[in-house]
């Protein structure tokens, strides 16, 4: 069963710390992997995108990671900052089937000063 | 050049009525995608439209339906509502795919069933 896990279900740390989400994945075959961040109230906005190829990708203060043998992606997060505050979505995709994107449902980070 | 947009952003509806979202994707973009967010189920995929015509289909009833324009603008459709169907309804574009290429979100709709 193709299925999307994320770890933490919620995170709590200070400004200006590094945080590390987890996202771990059973979908096959693969096809992306892609982060969103989303703001409470606001549609998800697009962090990174990686294929199988890709094992690390940045977006600034954001670098997703990809280990697609053990089918792991980490986002990594530094220097934390308030407005990091939100919901980080994990979604794989894959290469066939008629339904073809696997949502995780969710980190909630809160950054506090 | 504009981000996605959606209509209303805010709806409430009773049980048993239908209702009508809009969204405007992308200039250019010619995919349409809808989610249904709850905050039990999380993100969940309606239907994807490509050119006017369905190309993916997610689990939901038939009680939603969408349809997309000549101009790909999309239109998502809801009959009998159940309390059920209570949530955010995210629209995204994307240039040709959304299954390959970045989407991007529109603010969403918030429907309230009563």
């Amino acid at each position: 069963k193709n299925q999307v896990e994320q770890s933490p279900q919620s995170l709590i740390i200070l400004e200006g710390k590094n945080c590390t989400l987890q996202c771990n994945y059973t979908v096959s075959p693969f096809s992306n992997l892609r982060w969103y961040k989303q703001d409470t109230g606001r549609g998800p906005v697009s962090l990174t995108i990686m294929t199988f190829s890709e094992n690390t990708k940045s977006n600034g203060r954001y670098t997703a990671t990809l280990d697609a043998d053990t089918k792991q992606s980490s986002l990594h997060i530094t220097a934390s900052q308030l407005s990091d505050s939100a919901s980080y979505i994990c979604v794989v995709s894959a290469k066939t089937g008629a339904n073809n994107l696997f949502f995780g449902t969710g980190t909630r980070l809160t950054v506090i000063p | 050049k504009a981000g996605v947009t959606q209509t209303p952003r805010y709806l409430i509806k009773t049980r048993g009525q239908q209702v009508t979202l809009s969204c405007s994707p992308i200039s250019g973009h010619r995919s349409v995608s809808w989610y249904q967010q709850t905050p039990g189920q999380g993100l969940q995929f309606l239907f994807e439209y490509f050119s006017e015509t369905q190309r993916n289909k997610g689990n939901f009833p038939g009680r939603f339906s969408g349809r997309q324009f000549s101009n790909s603008r999309s239109e998502m459709n809801v009959s009998t509502l159940e309390l059920g169907d209570s949530a955010l309804y995210l629209c995204a574009s994307s240039l040709i795919n959304g299954e390959r290429e970045t989407q991007y979100f529109g603010p969403g709709t918030r429907l309230l069933v009563l």
